[in-house]
């Protein structure tokens, strides 16, 4: 299966550690999203990539959470000093876009469910 | 920025009967539009898209969609549903120029029934 992949898929932590996900777009993909989906809402936009670039941010994405995607392939989100409201699902997409232009359509990974105790 | 509506958050049905989650948006400038569906336990799948052209969209499930400019909606619509549709679907808008990002609905709930 080529698809957008997420580890782990399920994260337990306590409150004040820090916790790290991985995400492997469809390798040929050059942009890839990260997202937030809490309970009962829809997936809200946190940063996306492209190759290596960081080319935006939500105002969601608050100091202690970092994104990286050091060599323009997989990528990583780092949430530092978690807190309890940090608890939801982590999604991850890519899409593939030859320019500057719009995005025609996103793949998505499973997605990690985080919970902070 | 541009914003999405979708006022339902759970739609009960019998199977075999018609079935239209609705999706209203805002946007000051030309939008693409999406229905994404996420079937329990899974990620989200691309159901259909609006970019250009002909404002009826359809998917290979027998859903289909269209583009409203002039009341800024993108209703999704089935003639019957089946028990494997129950699923929740979520419609999204994106710029159709430039970098964009997708800004999501917060999803409806199908629920199908015997």
């Amino acid at each position: 299966d080529t698809g957008v992949s997420q580890d782990p898929r399920h994260k337990i932590t306590k409150r004040g550690q820090n916790v790290t996900f991985r995400c492997d777009p469809i390798s040929e993909h050059n942009r890839l999203y990260w997202y937030r989906q809490t309970l009962g809402q829809g997936p809200e936009f946190l940063t996306y990539f492209q190759n290596e670039a960081q080319l935006e941010k939500s105002r969601l994405l608050s100091d202690r959470f970092s994104a990286e995607r050091p060599k323009g392939s997989f990528s990583t989100l780092e949430i530092q000093r978690t807190e309890q409201g940090d608890s939801a699902m982590y999604l991850c997409a890519s899409s593939f876009n030859p320019g500057t232009g719009p995005t025609y359509e996103q793949y998505f990974g499973p997605g990690t469910r985080l919970t902070v105790t | 920025a541009q914003s999405v509506t979708q006022l339902d958050s759970q739609v009960p049905v019998f199977e075999e009967a018609p079935v239209e989650l609705r999706c209203n948006y805002s946007s000051s400038v030309s939008v693409y539009l999406f229905w994404y569906v996420q079937y329990p336990n899974q990620g989200l799948q691309l159901l259909l898209k609006y970019l250009s052209g002909s404002t009826l969209v359809e998917s290979i499930n027998g859903f289909e969609a269209e583009f409203n400019k002039s009341q800024t909606s993108f209703h999704l619509r089935k003639p019957s549903v089946h028990i494997s549709d129950t699923a929740e679907y979520f419609c999204a808008v994106s710029r159709n120029s430039g970098y964009s990002t997708l800004t999501f609905g917060k999803g409806t709930m199908l629920l199908v029934s015997p």
